[in-house]
């Protein structure tokens, strides 16, 4: 599976959009991202996923440029319980390999 | 929907003891299961993929007469730490996957802190 590389920490303000990038420059066209976010403490949390188009769900939005070799998460309004480890992850689509290899993430704060 | 319990939270014991920590998925029927330990201020590290009916699949490093792994039901995987010893202390996290669809995201437990005294 492609690596991913994150910044390693983010600051954010409460009530502002948070958007956190994700650099996969090698992915391949088979490659879905997938985003994660690890609250202290706890299991990861599954935020969203796309191949090529943009996607948005009750928690997140996510964009991906057109040559997919790289993705921002957009959190539309961060709250102070979205303070986490964010992490973007890549994987063959319909392999049987399901296996998730897990970066060091971006840790974001979000500050009132 | 799509809830992973992940059963205890907490386990503290003395060295040499075997602990099973269980992984269900509660509204889903999770063909494959993964199990991940995690040590204080590092990134998830995949130990084994489990898998319903047959047997696990170790990574590399990871001692599979260490690690037992059952995955006896659609629903159920559990993880035994044999004779643990205080380098076996981690957080262990189970993720599972719902079968039949081979793009959906896995769905974490809120895993077990294992102490060993």
């Amino acid at each position: 599976d492609a690596k991913t590389t994150q910044p390693p920490s983010m600051d954010c303000a409460e009530g502002r959009a948070a958007n956190l990038p994700c650099n996969h420059s090698t992915i391949s066209g088979n490659e879905y991202v997938y985003w994660y976010r690890q609250i202290h403490s706890q299991g990861p949390q599954y935020i969203i996923h796309g191949l090529k188009n943009n996607e948005t769900n009750e928690m997140a939005s996510l964009i991906i440029t057109e040559d997919r070799k790289s993705s921002t998460l957009i959190l539309p309004h961060a709250t102070l319980r979205d303070t986490a480890v964010y992490y973007c992850i890549v994987r063959v689509a319909g392999s049987n390999d399901y296996k998730l290899s897990f970066g060091a993430g971006t840790t974001v704060t979000v500050r009132a | 929907g799509a809830v992973v319990s992940q059963h205890p939270s907490w386990v503290i014991c003395k060295s040499g003891t075997s602990v099973k920590i269980e992984c269900r998925s509660l509204d889903f029927q999770a063909t494959t299961m993964f199990w991940y330990r995690q040590f204080p201020k590092q990134s998830l590290m995949l130990m084994a993929t489990s898998n319903e009916g047959s047997k696990a699949t170790y990574e590399q490093g990871v001692e599979k007469d260490k690690f037992l792994i059952n995955h006896a039901s659609l629903t159920l995987s559990t993880l035994t730490v044999t004779s643990a010893h205080p380098e076996d202390s981690s957080f262990y996290i189970c993720s599972a996957r719902e079968a039949g669809y081979s793009n959906q995201p896995q769905h974490f437990g809120d895993g077990t802190r294992l102490s060993i005294l």
